[in-house]
């Protein structure tokens, strides 16, 4: 079973076109982070929420975490071509170092 | 700005072949990892380090093996290369703050075994 499970699993939209993804989890966490990785490159990133309901806006994209600390969601705003790629979520894992990883939501913007 | 660079960003090998990747990062980061990433199966962890010569299994170690011998070095050693360990390999590099922890990532090396 997955520790994170992220959906949609591929999403394709046309620019200016709304999109919310998720990432949901039977457990727990303190914090939990967005990363985007474009196209040939590693993943960079986004934001870390930590507060039960907590809300991040980050221009047109709107992260919030749950008020139970088990899931998340990224909502993007007028899409555009540039926002095309893969968007992990990831919390601590079984030690204080690891971070274990969703499988992500690759997003494609069409122009 | 943190920067994490990887030797390569793309290897062609061949099977049974000794392979080395190399990840550099310059803000004097504790941490260090390497993971592989794979179509449906995400980023799995391989090896950490959270100090020089120090090391930790991640989740899918066999068939690697790692060596940290300065703070600013990793590297991602496949003693005997096959075909399964074709994928793209992240190293990445890591800050602690507070609750939050920050992993920055290199651009990953894309490595095929023949």
């Amino acid at each position: 079973t997955q520790l994170l499970e992220q959906s949609p699993q591929f999403l394709s939209i046309q620019e200016g076109e709304n999109l919310t993804v998720y990432c949901n989890s039977s457990s727990v966490f303190s914090s939990l982070q967005w990363y985007r990785q474009e196209p040939g490159e590693g993943p960079v990133l986004l934001v870390t929420v930590v507060t039960g309901g907590e809300v991040k806006k980050l221009k047109r994209l709107t992260f919030q975490f749950g008020d139970a600390r088990k899931d998340s969601s990224l909502h993007i705003t007028a899409a555009q071509p540039g926002d095309t790629g893969l968007y992990l979520c990831a919390v601590k894992g079984g030690s204080n170092y690891k971070l274990t990883f969703g499988k992500g939501t690759l997003l494609t913007v069409n122009p | 700005d943190v920067k994490v660079t990887q030797s390569s960003r793309y290897l062609v090998k061949r099977t049974g072949e000794k392979v080395f990747l190399e990840c550099v990062q310059d803000m004097d980061h504790e941490n260090m990892f390497w993971y592989r990433q794979d179509p449906g199966l995400g980023l799995r962890l391989i090896y950490f380090s959270y100090d020089v010569k120090m090391k930790e299994k991640g989740d899918i170690p066999e068939g690697y093996s790692v060596s940290r011998e300065k703070k600013e070095r990793f590297s991602l050693i496949l003693e005997s290369a096959s075909t399964n360990q074709t994928s793209m390999y992240l190293c990445a590099s890591r800050r602690t703050s507070g609750k939050s922890d920050t992993q920055y990532f290199g651009p990953g090396t894309r490595l095929t075994v023949l």
